[in-house]
This record gives C-alpha cells, sequence and structure tokens, in this order.
C-alpha cells in the first residue's frame, strides 16, 4: 500500500457524460500528478500540482481540468466523454518536487469505462 | 521534447537467471531523474529504482540495478536471480529537475518468468 488513495475505483459511464476522479496524497506529500494508461499502453502524463498551484502540464485534453485543494487532495474532471477516453487513471504523490530523487509513489488508480 | 524509448516488448527469462530491459531517452537537460517501476498484473505503478543524472555511480536495490550511460543516454535495468514475482511490465521514466516535473514514460517492457 504506497498510501495515495484513489476514488471510485471503477467507474463506468455513457458517453457525453461528467465524471470527477479523486486522489488522496500521502501524508505530507505536497505534489499530486495525474496520468492516463490506456490499454496495454504506457502511462501519459497530465498534469502535476504542488501544494495547490499547477506546476507541469502534459497533453491534456481541453475537456479534462484538475485542480488540488487547500487539504492537498486532488480531482480530475473529465467531461463530454468519449469512448477512447476509457482507461485506467492513475493518481501519484510526491513530497517535494525538488527534493532529492522526487519519488512518486502511486494509487491503485481508477479504472474509467465509458459506453 | 524529451522522449523515452523501450525497444524490448517483450522478453523472457528462466527463473534464477540474469536478465536485462533496455531503455534510452532523449534530452537536452543536463540534469534529470530516471526510473524503472514495476507493474505487475494487478495494475498498481511499484518504484523499482531511481537514478539521479548527476550521479556517476549507479543506482542498486537489492537484485536490481541499472546501467546508466549518461552520454549515450541509456539506462538499462538488471534483474538478477529472477523470481516468478518479478513478472510485470517494466517502465522507464524520465523526469526533467526544471521547470515543473512533467514525467515521460517509455511504452514499457512486458517481462516474463519461467519456472
Amino acid at each position: 500500500d504506497s498510501g495515495v488513495t484513489q476514488t471510485p475505483k471503477h467507474l463506468i459511464t455513457a458517453t457525453g457524460q461528467r465524471v470527477t476522479l479523486r486522489c488522496s496524497p500521502r501524508s505530507g506529500d505536497l505534489s499530486v500528478y495525474w496520468y492516463q494508461q490506456s490499454l496495454d499502453q504506457g502511462l501519459q502524463f497530465l498534469i502535476q500540482y504542488y501544494n495547490g498551484e499547477e506546476r507541469a502540464k502534459g497533453n491534456i485534453l481541453e475537456r479534462f481540468s484538475a485542480q488540488q485543494f487547500p487539504d492537498l487532495h486532488s480531482e480530475l474532471n473529465l467531461s463530454s466523454l468519449e469512448l477512447g477516453d476509457s482507461a485506467l487513471y492513475f493518481c501519484a504523490s510526491s513530497v517535494d518536487p525538488t527534493s532529492r530523487a522526487n519519488e512518486q509513489y502511486f494509487g491503485p488508480g481508477t479504472r474509467l469505462t465509458v459506453t | 521534447a524529451q522522449t523515452v524509448t523501450q525497444s524490448q516488448p517483450e522478453m523472457s527469462v528462466q527463473e534464477a537467471e540474469t536478465v536485462t530491459l533496455s531503455c534510452t531517452y532523449d534530452t537536452s537537460e543536463s540534469n534529470y531523474y530516471l526510473f524503472w517501476y514495476k507493474q505487475p498484473p494487478s495494475r498498481q505503478m511499484i518504484l523499482v529504482i531511481r537514478q539521479e543524472a548527476y550521479k556517476q555511480q549507479n543506482a542498486t536495490e537489492n537484485r536490481f540495478s541499472v546501467n546508466f550511460q549518461k552520454a549515450a543516454k541509456s539506462f538499462s535495468l538488471k534483474i538478477s536471480d529472477s523470481q516468478l514475482g518479478d513478472t510485470a511490465m517494466y517502465f522507464c521514466a524520465f523526469m526533467r529537475s526544471t521547470g515543473g516535473f512533467k514525467t515521460i514514460f517509455g511504452a514499457g517492457t512486458r517481462l516474463f518468468v519461467k519456472a
């Protein structure tokens, strides 16, 4: 158990809908990262937050947005869902991006299925 | 833009033997971090080993070690005394150390350890 929690574990929804994925980082971690892993593919970096502020952005679609709240939990919002958005969404956390090695600890992921 | 290439989609090794997974990357940065992550069938992402680019000494974690060749931009993972539990997808990852901490993952190598 990495200490990073993600809810829900599974989500099934229809095209055109909107969903929110939630992540709670490890205690003491200030930075949260979101990744998308489509079937049998590598992880695609979406976005990173540090202490409530956006710090790095990957190939995140405009239909997707995220935020990190004062209690450091983060939410990833996916709207106007398409079949191709079906994937495993991971959240990871780290203490401080500038710290040595900046190890990221991953949550168990949320499996999103769009039908 | 940074890229990470894992040229071996799939590999197999006999239990107790040694196997090396390859990873090359492309960057113009001089300081960065490199990681190997393991993803077993449970889909949990587990950090195996990390390397800071400014350190010349190769990282070692128990049966796992890396061969980091900075000039060649190569970062291979050696697994010694392979165990059945090492069966998993292995991802090589690059993280820049400045200007945001976007992490780039390779496509992965699926490793099968045979009894």
